[in-house]
């Protein structure tokens, strides 16, 4: 399977403020993924992350707060916007190479809002 | 949207013994079930799946069973060993594919000595 980079692997943020997660695949791949997981607990689908058009998110989770950009088949990034402590979590990025593939995730970007 | 139920949330087995985690979905339409194990510090990584045009895969010591009727399907980890130890989540998508996954809330397997 192919392996994914997830850049910052951890961060410590301001209320307020903005991060961008990249997340970079070492080939190319058919879908990509975003999801958060809250510290203890399961993974959340946020969105999917479609090459050279708006991603498609999953209910409860808006563009304003969470844009991502895909501009190929192997990068895409996450910004979390105007964050409060309420997003402190684990944000992890996933990826398929074909529809009728597993998916497989980054070691994830652990951010802490202070 | 789909809900999907997993139990025991905590599990402890010695060394050489069986582990069972079982998730249940709520969406009929539901068609590909992955087992991912978790370990502290790191994504996700799968082990084995199951897609709904079978009852039953086994890959060495692991074997994921399924019944549609009941919306039900299960992990089976024969002759554990401490490194099985981790979190181990099911998910289900109605898409058969990896897309519009949704996780279990997560079992966390202690293998002891």
């Amino acid at each position: 399977s192919a392996v994914i980079s997830q850049k910052p692997s951890r961060d410590i943020c301001q209320r307020g403020t903005s991060l961008t997660i990249q997340c970079q695949v070492d080939s190319q791949v058919t879908m990509m993924f975003w999801y958060r997981q809250q510290p203890g607990q399961s993974l959340t689908l946020i969105a999917t992350a479609n090459q050279g058009s708006e991603a498609t998110y999953e209910s409860g989770f808006v563009i304003d707060k969470f844009p991502i950009s895909r501009p190929n088949l192997t990068f895409s990034t996450l910004t979390v916007s105007n964050m409060s402590p309420e997003d402190s979590s684990i944000y992890l990025c996933s990826a398929a190479t074909g529809r009728n593939t597993e998916a497989f995730f980054g070691q994830g970007t652990r951010l802490t809002v202070v | 949207g789909e809900n999907v139920e997993q139990h025991p949330s905590t599990l402890s087995v010695q060394e050489g013994d069986s582990a069972v985690i079982k998730c249940t979905y709520s969406d009929s339409a539901s068609n590909y079930f992955p087992w991912y194990k978790q370990e502290l510090g790191k994504g996700p990584q799968l082990i084995i799946d199951i897609r709904s045009n079978v009852g039953e895969k086994k890959d060495q010591r692991i074997a994921v069973t399924l019944n549609k009727t009941a919306k039900h399907f299960s992990l089976h980890i024969t002759e554990t060993q401490p490194e099985d130890s981790a979190v181990y989540f099911c998910a289900a998508s109605p898409t058969g594919t990896a897309s519009k996954l949704t996780f279990g809330t997560g079992t966390r397997l202690q293998v002891t000595l």
